[in-house]
């Protein structure tokens, strides 16, 4: 159980143009996604919570404009990075937690979604 | 609040032999502790946690971890590492109540087994 399913796992866009990622749940309902941003040799950054049917709440410095999150539904998150640049290139992991597990200890996380931009 | 120290960028280890990676945290109250292994271009997998009651845990692969309350620490251990132990691992921590259960990462410790 507790699957999460990231999609696409690696992908590639020129500068300037908008890239989309997905982020299910396959086998539960997630009221809350996380996004994070990992580079390289570093530890995992949060970026934001992403609350089923309101606003994602931003972590400090993180641009709402640029990183669109949107949590449409109980097993659907998504994470558009606009107007992608080259320092937008990293590493995206997702991670969920089930409907009332919100007390559950461990997080489980998407394959992550590795984004090149040239 | 909450923060995660992984002193060790890297640890190198022969394969058959015993190995330990680093952890020691920081929280307000009581601990959550956790363990993840991150292969490479992939997420994170969890390994193994601790929550209360006996202070080994046992986990995936093989894998285990002390938690000691007052060293603050909840080191990985394996009693013989394989080449595909060889990854990325994250020590995370969270305060048991309170706060949005949202866990705090340490920087990794990249674990190299040679043959």
């Amino acid at each position: 159980g507790a699957v999460v399913s990231q999609h696409p796992s690696w992908v590639i866009c020129k500068s300037g143009t908008s890239v989309k990622i997905e982020c299910r749940s396959l086998d539960f309902q997630a009221t809350t996604m996380f996004w994070y941003r990992q580079f390289p040799k570093q530890s995992l950054m949060l970026m934001a919570t992403s609350n089923e049917g309101s606003k994602a709440t931003y972590e400090q410095g993180v641009e709402k404009d640029k990183f669109l999150i949107n949590h449409a539904s109980l097993t659907l998150s998504t994470l558009t990075v606009t107007s992608a640049h080259p320092e937008d290139s990293s590493f995206y992991i997702c991670s969920a937690r089930e409907i009332g597990q919100e007390r559950r200890t461990e997080a489980f996380f998407g394959q992550g979604t590795r984004l090149t931009v040239v | 609040a909450q923060s995660v120290a992984q002193p060790e960028d890297q640890v190198n280890v022969a394969e058959g032999n015993p190995l330990t990676v680093k952890c020691t945290y920081s929280v307000s109250g009581n601990p959550y502790l956790f363990w993840y292994v991150q292969y490479p271009n992939r997420g994170l997998q969890f390994l193994l946690k601790y929550i209360t009651g006996d202070n080994l845990v046992k986990g995936s692969y093989g894998f285990e971890a002390e938690f000691n309350k007052s060293q603050t620490s909840f080191h990985l251990k394996k009693p013989s590492a394989l080449v595909s132990d060889s990854a990325l691992y994250f020590c995370a921590v969270r305060e048991q109540s309170g706060g949005s259960y949202i866990p705090t990462f340490g920087r990794g410790t990249s674990l190299i087994v040679h043959p």
